[in-house]
């Protein structure tokens, strides 16, 4: 059982806008920042956002992040093929004093 | 380029020890806090330990702390962990991550490539 909790799937179809939910509580996502991650499989993961909407230089702006409370958001808009991936968001948690991730969301691109 | 490059890792005992190191290129080492990740066979992204650039700050996760050591090579530019007392649950590839900036501890930008190890019973 992860700390963050992710839905396990999410799908689209090409062009469409998708968006993935990671819930936490107050000793994490409430009071620290929100990271992305996106895994191809069989690779290792790349940072997508940080700082909860941030893009790393070469991350196309079709990703966006979010923040409201102890919830975060992944969006990803103009669904790709090559999107299809797993995804996992991640934050330092203050009670286990370390890092928990969500458990991670396949998306599947239809 | 930033590169890290992960090694030492194989099929151990239960109960038994492994080394695993990671070297880094393309920037300058000794600024960067870097960490381990793993992740079991089919299953998320687990963090393990993260060290300061200077090796002064350690952390762990609970499910490790007492049995890994995180250190670190500044004059190799590498990076360590020494893994004691295996379990089956410690099977998992391991990453090796840079931070995405000097003044971050956590948030992982560079990922080396991974090296599995596999704990048998």
């Amino acid at each position: 059982q992860s700390v963050l909790t992710q839905p396990p799937s999410a799908s689209g179809t090409p062009g469409q806008r998708v968006t993935i939910s990671c819930s936490g509580s107050s000793s994490n996502i409430g009071t620290k920042t929100v990271n992305w991650y996106h895994q191809l499989p069989g690779t290792a993961p790349k940072l997508l956002i940080y700082s909860n909407n941030q893009r790393p230089s070469g991350v196309p702006d079709r990703f966006s992040g979010s923040k409201s409370g102890t919830s975060a958001s992944l969006a990803i808009s103009g669904l790709q093929s090559e999107d299809e991936a797993d995804y996992y968001c991640a934050a330092w948690d203050d009670s286990l004093n370390g890092v928990v991730f969500g458990g991670g969301t396949k998306l599947t691109v239809l | 380029e930033v590169q890290l490059v992960e090694s030492g890792g194989g099929l151990v005992q239960r109960g038994g020890s492994l080394r695993l190191s990671c070297v880094a290129s393309g920037f300058t080492f000794t600024s960067y806090a870097m960490s381990w990740v793993r992740q079991a066979p089919g299953k998320g992204l687990e963090w393990v330990s993260t060290i300061s650039g200077s090796g002064d700050s350690t952390y762990y996760a609970d499910s490790v702390k007492g049995r890994f050591t995180i250190s670190r090579d500044n004059s190799k530019n590498t990076l360590y962990v020494q893994m004691n007392s295996l379990t089956a649950e410690d099977t998992a590839v391991y990453y090796c991550a840079k931070t995405r900036d000097v003044s971050r501890y956590f948030d992982w930008l560079s990922w080396g490539q991974g090296t599995l190890v596999t704990v048998s019973s």
